[in-house]
């Protein structure tokens, strides 16, 4: 059973626009969630976070939305840039305790010149 | 510098073999996880450790045995190997057990024929 989930299993995008990531998940339990970018070859980085409390966290091009009505999630790029091509992994966990990340299957974004 | 690393990056073995993963963090972190990265791209936990102190253990078969000697180093050892262990494996360390952003290696990828 998949508690974190990204249905888009691939995004194209034009350079310059925006690129917006899904993630949806079902354990309302979760109160911290974390996107991270892996390109090939490499581990997985951490790129930015939300915790519960907020419904928006932004970092330069980066903003991440938290609807938790919904229990969803969404990362947007803005503006998207070549070396954004990558696979993004949406994570979720609850705060405090034993720490246990749980990673949507990812998405491929691919950023088109 | 690296910050996580891993060795070694590929591995390819025989069924029922026994080998051995080694991770080691220079970061100064209390906390190391290994996760497993499968056929279908989610990546899940397997194991975490604080200050060399199993905390999390997720039903993973006792074919699978981490070790660690101290805080900085985690180690996986996998006995008598099975073609479902192929999948890249990757080690990850984060400052505290509280601590929810997670810094990953590289990975290893294992193929057992």
């Amino acid at each position: 059973d998949q508690q974190v989930k990204q249905n888009s299993p691939s995004l194209s995008v034009q350079e310059g626009r925006i690129s917006i990531l899904n993630c949806d998940y079902t354990n309302s339990m979760f109160d911290y969630f974390l996107w991270y970018k892996k390109y090939p070859a490499e581990g997985p980085t951490f790129l930015i976070s939300i915790s519960s409390i907020k419904d928006k966290n932004e970092d330069g091009r980066f903003t991440v939305f938290l609807n938790k009505s919904a229990k969803h999630l969404s990362l947007h790029i803005v503006p998207s840039q070549p070396g954004d091509s990558a696979v993004y992994f949406c994570a979720a966990s609850t705060l405090g305790g034993a720490q246990k990340l749980v990673f949507g299957q990812g998405t491929r974004l691919t950023i088109n010149p | 510098d690296t910050a996580v690393s891993q060795t070694p990056k590929y591995l390819v073995t025989q069924m029922g073999n026994d080998k051995s993963i080694k991770c080691e963090q220079n970061l100064g972190h209390d906390t190391m996880y290994w996760y497993k990265q499968d056929s279908k791209k989610f990546l899940k936990i397997m194991f975490s450790y604080n200050n060399k102190e199993l905390i999390i253990n997720e039903t993973v078969p006792n074919r699978f045995s981490p070790k660690s000697p101290d805080k900085a180093h985690l180690n996986l050892h996998i006995n008598s190997l099975e073609l479902g262990d192929s999948a890249v494996y990757f080690c990850a360390s984060s400052p505290r057990l509280e601590t929810d952003t997670q810094y990953f290696g590289p990975g290893t990828r294992l193929t057992v024929l």
